[in-house]
């Protein structure tokens, strides 16, 4: 158990939907990050929160948005949702900005 | 910008082979180098890391070695066992405008048989 929790686990949706997908980082992590795995594209970097700012991106759609709160949980919204939107998207926690990072269990999106 | 190129998998053994996964990477900075592991239905757990040239960073029987001349962080395994079967991703953190950006490779298959 790395102490990022994710929530929910699974969830399945139509296309056009609007989804928000939550994570709890580390107690004491001060940074966020957000990934998409797919078979076809690997995993991929989204986004990086340090304590309640946004500080990079990396290939996260336009349709895509995320914050982190003062509490430091973290929300990833997908809006407009496309089949190639189905993946597993991994939430990741570092105390710093160039440590390690814990990865949470993912939330699998299945976009039908 | 940055880029992590690992060897494509998957790589079979069998139980008690030698392991080697090449990784290479380029950064434009001095980056943090990173191996991790990830089991079917898991999230990734960090393996080992190295944050200068020349460290070696070593877990559970594996190790890597930070080599800039050659910008690479292969990793490697005396003795594998069926345990070990599972994806391994080789990332680095670079520095850049203020943040540490995380750059991963695409994973490398490991597949171990008794």
């Amino acid at each position: 158990d790395s102490g990022v929790t994710q929530t929910p686990k699974h969830l399945i949706t139509a296309t056009g939907q609007r989804v928000t997908l939550r994570c709890s980082p580390r107690s004491g992590d001060l940074s966020v990050y957000w990934y998409q795995q797919s078979l076809d594209q690997g995993l991929q970097f989204l986004i990086q929160y340090y304590n309640g700012e946004e500080r990079a991106k990396g290939n996260i759609l336009e349709r895509f948005s995320a914050q982190q709160f003062p509490d430091l949980h973290s929300e990833l919204n997908l809006s407009s949702l496309e089949l190639g939107d189905s993946a597993l998207y991994f939430c990741a926690s570092s105390v710093e900005l160039s440590d390690e990072q814990y990865f949470g269990p993912g939330t699998r999106l299945t976009v039908t | 910008g940055d880029s992590v190129t690992q060897m494509e998998g998957p790589v079979t053994l069998s139980e008690e082979a030698f392991l080697t996964i090449n990784c290479t990477y380029t950064a434009t900075g001095y980056p943090s180098l990173f191996w991790y592991v990830q089991y079917p239905g898991e999230g990734l757990q960090l393996l080992l890391k190295a944050t200068k040239a020349d460290d070696k960073g070593s877990n559970k029987g594996f190790e890597a070695t930070y080599r800039k001349e050659t910008t690479s962080f292969h990793l490697e395994k005396g003795s594998v066992q069926v345990s070990d079967s599972a994806v391994y991703f080789c990332a680095l953190s670079d520095r850049s405008g203020g943040s540490y950006i995380p750059t991963f490779g695409r994973g490398t298959s490991l597949i171990v048989h008794p």
